[in-house]
């Protein structure tokens, strides 16, 4: 299957630093990329649409002055957590449709941040 | 917007035996149903998914089947093996994007 390579695995900051966090899809074009939260034993939530060349889509309930994301080219989108505090601490994971594979939805292996 | 319910959220077997795992959807513009295993730390692996125009879908100890009617879909495991303990996750998607249910903790006996 398509691979989508995700950056860093693991994060640990201290409060009120910004993180970045790089997704890039690397056998494959990806028009969308979709960025996702997930807080322990819990579900995957959807914070934002990505798409190439123009603003992200967020979900409701997501801050987008806090949660920065670019969709630059086919093959890479970044999610920048901006002053970062103890409460944004999560499991983040990106993941893009492959339009070859039968539009079928391909993870990141996600970043572990931990805000101190 | 799309709602996908998920249950149970916790499901004990012994080894050997089947597990189901069932799940509702709310928006009929859904038409495409993956599962996922995620193990702890992990990105969801996909392990089968089946699309709104097929019924049933089978790939070894592992089967989907999908009622479009009444909007529901199901997992069925047989004969598990310890290595099937994780977490499972239906989705929908409406070509847009991709809603998950809450998951399925599924625990293998041995």
């Amino acid at each position: 299957g398509a691979v989508v390579s995700q950056h860093p695995s693991r994060v640990i900051c201290k409060s009120g630093t910004s993180v970045k966090i790089e997704c890039r899809s690397l056998d494959f074009q990806a028009t969308t990329m979709f960025w996702y939260r997930q807080f322990p034993k819990q579900s995957l939530m959807l914070m934002a649409t990505s798409n190439e060349g123009s603003k992200a889509t967020y979900e409701q309930g997501v801050e987008k002055d806090k949660f920065l994301i670019n969709h630059a080219s086919l093959t890479l989108s970044t999610l920048t957590v901006t002053s970062a505090h103890p409460e944004d601490s999560s499991f983040y994971i990106c993941s893009a449709r492959d339009r070859g594979a039968g539009e079928k939805l391909f993870f990141g292996s996600g970043t572990q941040l931990s805000v101190l | 917007g799309e709602n996908v319910e998920q249950h149970p959220s916790t499901l004990s077997v012994q080894e050997g035996d089947s597990a189901v795992i069932k799940c509702t959807y709310s928006d009929s513009a859904s038409n495409y149903f993956p599962w996922y295993k995620q193990e702890l730390g992990k990105r969801p692996q996909l392990i089968i998914d089946i699309r709104s125009n097929v019924g049933e879908k089978k790939d070894q100890r592992i089967a989907v089947t999908l009622n479009k009617t009444a909007k529901h879909f199901s997992l069925h495991i047989t004969e598990t093996q310890p290595e099937d303990s994780a977490v499972y996750f239906c989705a929908a998607d409406d070509d847009y994007k991709l809603s998950f249910g809450a998951g399925t903790t599924v625990t293998v006996r041995a």
